[in-house]
């Protein structure tokens, strides 16, 4: 099945700065999908992408596909506190299983 | 609200012991997905079910380990003869509808073999 890593591993940034989350294969993927995992929870879906060079925003969450279809990217704009957690992405193998990313964790200081 | 309750959420066991969890959808669910997460990274396919039909086992699935879906609602997961290895936390999914590929997590049962 289609395999992705993701960088960096950790990030710390102020309350207010950016932060972004890069998650790459050597293969074409045929979609991404992105979680969040706040500390003690659980996974909770974020978004698909399945178009080349797919651009989707939530508020202040950008989620990018590139045009060659083998990496993706997750940005924050103006990071809170509820920020906070990790951030996975993921690619849908036959079957419909998820195989995820190593994942980002991300800590915002007040 | 998932849409997926596991119990118990806390599991804690002595080494050689077998546990059992379950996975309750809410709501009717063909496709049902366990997965294992260890401490710092992302969680990791385990089984997957169609209706009652266990369609596809991983690797990390030993013989140790039996998941079933008796009647294609809940599921249960044993695991055998438990180990330290073992200790992670157990996660059920469902996707949110027939046609959807993304998961909809329940909350999980956190195992830890002492």
């Amino acid at each position: 099945g289609q395999q992705v890593m993701q960088i960096p591993q950790y990030q710390h940034v102020q309350e207010g700065e950016d932060f972004t989350t890069y998650c790459n294969s050597s293969t074409t993927l045929s979609n991404i999908q992105w979680y969040k995992q706040r500390p003690g929870g659980h996974p909770v879906f974020l978004i698909q992408l399945v178009k080349s060079g797919e651009v989707k925003k939530q508020k202040r969450l950008t989620f990018q596909f590139g045009e060659a279809k083998k990496n993706s990217s997750l940005h924050i704009t103006a990071t809170q506190t509820t920020d906070v957690g990790t951030y996975f992405c993921a690619v849908n193998n036959a079957g419909n299983m998820l195989t995820f990313g190593g994942g980002t964790r991300l800590m915002v200081k007040p | 609200d998932t849409g997926v309750s596991q119990n118990p959420r806390h599991k804690i066991t002595k080494r050689g012991q077998n546990v059992t969890f379950r996975c309750d959808p809410i709501s009717e669910h063909n496709r049902l997905y366990w997965y294992r997460q260890t401490l710092g990274q992302g969680p990791e396919f385990l089984t997957y079910f169609q209706n009652e039909a266990q369609l596809e086992k991983s690797r990390l699935l030993s013989d140790r380990f039996s998941a079933e879906r008796p009647k294609g609602s809940f599921s249960t997961l044993e695991i055998q003869r438990t180990e330290q290895g073992d200790s992670a936390m157990y996660l059920c999914a469902t996707p949110p509808g027939t046609a959807n590929t993304e998961a909809f997590f329940g909350q999980g049962t956190r195992l830890t073999v002492v």
